[in-house]
């Protein structure tokens, strides 16, 4: 099985711009989520998609959102991009459902920097 | 609610010597708890998970972690350390009342030659 990819692997923006970022799920998998990751906040939690729904969501500004396809494809939008959002972003897919709890499958991450 | 203590950011070994990397959690349901590694640039790796079988759980590279309900802990341990372990670590718990994991703040592995 092919594991999780996203794209672009790198971005270079600058503040104010805004930037869409794209990854897909292993097949099978209908669980989204999305991760900011930098040095001084470490790993946190943006939200997560399951079956096109956003199911959970974490303690982010609006610039900050997302989507998910029928295909379980997703999508991240950062509108108005401020220095402070350079980070790597990383999705994560999960076949967890109903009363089911995997782990979570992780992508290689997009390097974001906003000049 | 449900969170999670990794002790020390940093934690620096010499090649050959034993690795223990320590995580605490605390859950008001019983937990599935996991370890993920992490190598430069790249995004995190499942290391091993423990979902209330075998409460000493074998991961990959060596790696095992040791799941103690009395002291809410589930540290990882490697018998001889390699190079090529130097890396960040991330204990996460879950479900809590959502499929998403609580992770935390990692710890970086060090290995000396």
């Amino acid at each position: 099985k092919a594991g999780v990819t996203q794209t672009p692997r790198y971005l270079i923006k600058t503040r104010g711009q805004q930037v869409t970022l794209s990854c897909s799920p292993i097949s099978g998998h209908r669980s989204v989520s999305w991760y900011q990751q930098t040095p001084g906040q470490g790993l946190q939690f943006l939200f997560e998609y399951f079956s096109e729904t956003q199911r959970n969501k974490g303690n982010f500004p609006g610039r900050f959102s997302g989507r998910q396809f029928s295909n379980s494809r997703s999508e991240m939008n950062v509108s108005t991009l401020e220095l402070g959002d350079s980070a790597l972003y990383l999705c994560a897919s999960s076949s967890s459902g109903g009363s089911s709890y995997n782990e979570q499958f992780f992508g290689p991450g997009t390097r974001l920097t906003v000049l | 609610a449900q969170s999670v203590t990794q002790l020390g950011s940093h934690v620096s070994v010499s090649e050959g010597a034993l690795v223990l990397l320590r995580c605490n959690y605390s859950s008001s349901v019983p937990p599935y708890l996991f370890w993920y590694v992490q190598y430069p640039n790249q995004g995190l790796q499942l290391l091993l998970k423990y979902t209330s079988a075998a409460t000493l759980v074998k991961g990959i590279n060596g790696f095992e972690a040791e799941f103690k309900k009395s002291e809410t802990s589930f540290h990882l341990t490697k018998p001889s350390a390699h190079m090529s372990d130097a890396a960040e670590y991330f204990c996460a718990v879950g479900p809590g009342g959502s499929y998403i994991p609580t992770f935390g703040r990692g710890t970086s592995l060090i290995v000396h030659p």
